[in-house]
């Protein structure tokens, strides 16, 4: 079946550990982006990628950074440098930019 | 102000009730996108619509450009329709905007 998936569910951060969030999707789709999700508040765009190696800046990239190697595979990595890393990251993807989207089962981050 | 509100945040149903849940936006959209998001966290589209009116089983969603305005509409509840909705809008400058969600429970 095609999807989008997303590991670990779960993941710990350290102080001052940088930790990476899996995405991978076998739909074919062009376009992959990552979300952030935070209690009350509306998805917030991190970073956004139309075509392999080629990838943009969503709203809150600060502290965070992506490659787009492999059109399947888009990796998240939380720096130390975002203070506030704890919460619910989604992973999207759409045939093209901004197009009907497709989710993956996302990624809780907590700080130990 | 956020770019998209949704009403109610929080909604109670009885098994069988029709519910609606309301969304307006500020933005020019290219397209309006309804969500649902269920407690494991994953999202699955529902809708996506630039005019008029969409039916999937029980599910009906309408949009009023003019007004800038849509509704999702669930006849006939179920407690398995127990989850958040979420009203998005895709721009012409190519940019998603989210509404906050709302989060249905239905009780048999």
């Amino acid at each position: 079946d095609g999807g989008i998936t997303q590991s670990p569910k779960y993941l710990f951060r350290k102080e001052g550990q940088n930790v990476t969030l899996s995405c991978e999707q076998n739909l074919n789709h062009d376009a992959m982006y990552w979300y952030r999700q935070d209690p009350g508040q509306g998805l917030r765009l991190i970073y956004y990628s139309q075509i392999v190696n080629d990838f943009q800046k969503g709203d809150i990239a600060e502290g965070y950074s992506v490659s787009r190697e492999k059109k399947e595979s888009f990796p998240l990595t939380v720096t130390s440098a975002q203070k506030n890393p704890t919460a619910f990251y989604l992973c999207a993807s759409s045939l093209s930019l901004f197009e009907k989207l497709f989710f993956g089962s996302g990624t809780q981050l907590s700080v130990l | 102000k956020n770019e998209v509100e949704q009403s109610p945040q929080n909604l109670t149903a009885q098994e069988g009730e029709f519910i609606t849940i309301n969304c307006s936006y500020s933005v020019g959209i290219s397209a309006l996108h309804w969500l649902q998001q269920h407690p494991g966290g994953g999202i699955v589209s529902l809708f996506m619509l630039s005019s008029g009116k969409k039916k999937h089983g029980r599910l009906i969603a309408t949009i009023n450009i003019q007004e800038k305005h849509s509704s999702l509409h669930i006849t006939a509840s179920h407690p398995r329709d127990s989850a958040v909705y979420i009203c998005a809008v895709s721009n012409t400058g190519n940019q998603f905007y989210f509404g906050t969600g709302t989060s249905l429970t239905v009780i048999p």
